[in-house]
């Protein structure tokens, strides 16, 4: 098993620019989350999904969209990137609920908005 | 005021030597977390636990509820062991997020 997948590991992007941000499992897992990651802050959620078709925003929603058309895959958009959006970004899934599961992470993409 | 707090902030150690991390939280929760982030960026879970004590090798956590207060600790420290720990809790109230302490990193010289 792959585990949790993410791409690209490294993205250097100019303000107004979009992209999205892929992420994947094989394990199955009905849940799952994007973070960021921040200096000096812990990691915060930004949205989740229990399953397929079903998305929720977190704590950190603004300037970011996601989808979830099938349990693998799960991709974070940025609209129009901004500057306060440089962070290492991390996507997660678990078997069910994070606060009682075991999260499998992926291992970031590193993101740059100039 | 944070919701988690983890203590110290940056820890350094002489192989073999005996580790404690430190993380209070100051909201009921449900469940409590901790998690190893490689110095590569990997982030792992370590262990979860709502009451008591786990072990895993030289790994032990320890929670008590009353006092809020959670402990990771370390036997036998080794270089290997050096990375960043984070303390997660599963608030009672707020079920749609963990919170996450800002880390405690740790450095193990040979």
């Amino acid at each position: 098993n792959a585990g949790v997948t993410q791409t690209p590991k490294f993205q250097v992007l100019k303000t107004g620019q979009s992209m999205t941000l892929q992420c994947a499992q094989d394990m199955n897992h009905e849940y799952m989350s994007w973070y960021r990651q921040d200096p000096g802050m812990g990691l915060r959620l930004i949205h989740y999904s229990v399953g397929a078709g079903i998305t929720d925003q977190g704590e950190v929603p603004n300037g970011y969209n996601v989808s979830r058309s099938t349990t693998e895959d799960f991709p974070l958009r940025l609209l129009s990137a901004a500057p306060s959006q440089t962070s290492v970004y991390f996507c997660a899934s678990s078997y069910g609920d994070p606060g009682y599961n075991e999260q499998f992470f992926g291992p970031g993409t590193r993101l740059t908005v100039l | 005021k944070n919701e988690v707090e983890q203590s110290p902030q940056n820890l350094t150690a002489q192989e073999g030597e005996f580790i404690t991390i430190n993380c209070s939280y100051s909201v009921g929760i449900s469940a409590l977390h901790w998690l190893q982030q490689h110095p590569g960026g990997g982030i792992v879970s370590l262990f979860m636990l709502s009451s008591g004590k786990k072990k895993h090798g030289r790994l032990i956590a320890t929670i008590n509820i009353q006092e809020k207060h959670s402990s990771l600790h370390i036997t036998a420290s080794h270089p290997r062991d050096s990375a960043v720990y984070i303390c997660a809790v599963r608030s009672s109230y707020n079920t749609d997020k963990l919170i996450f302490g800002t880390g405690t990193r740790l450095q193990v010289f040979p």
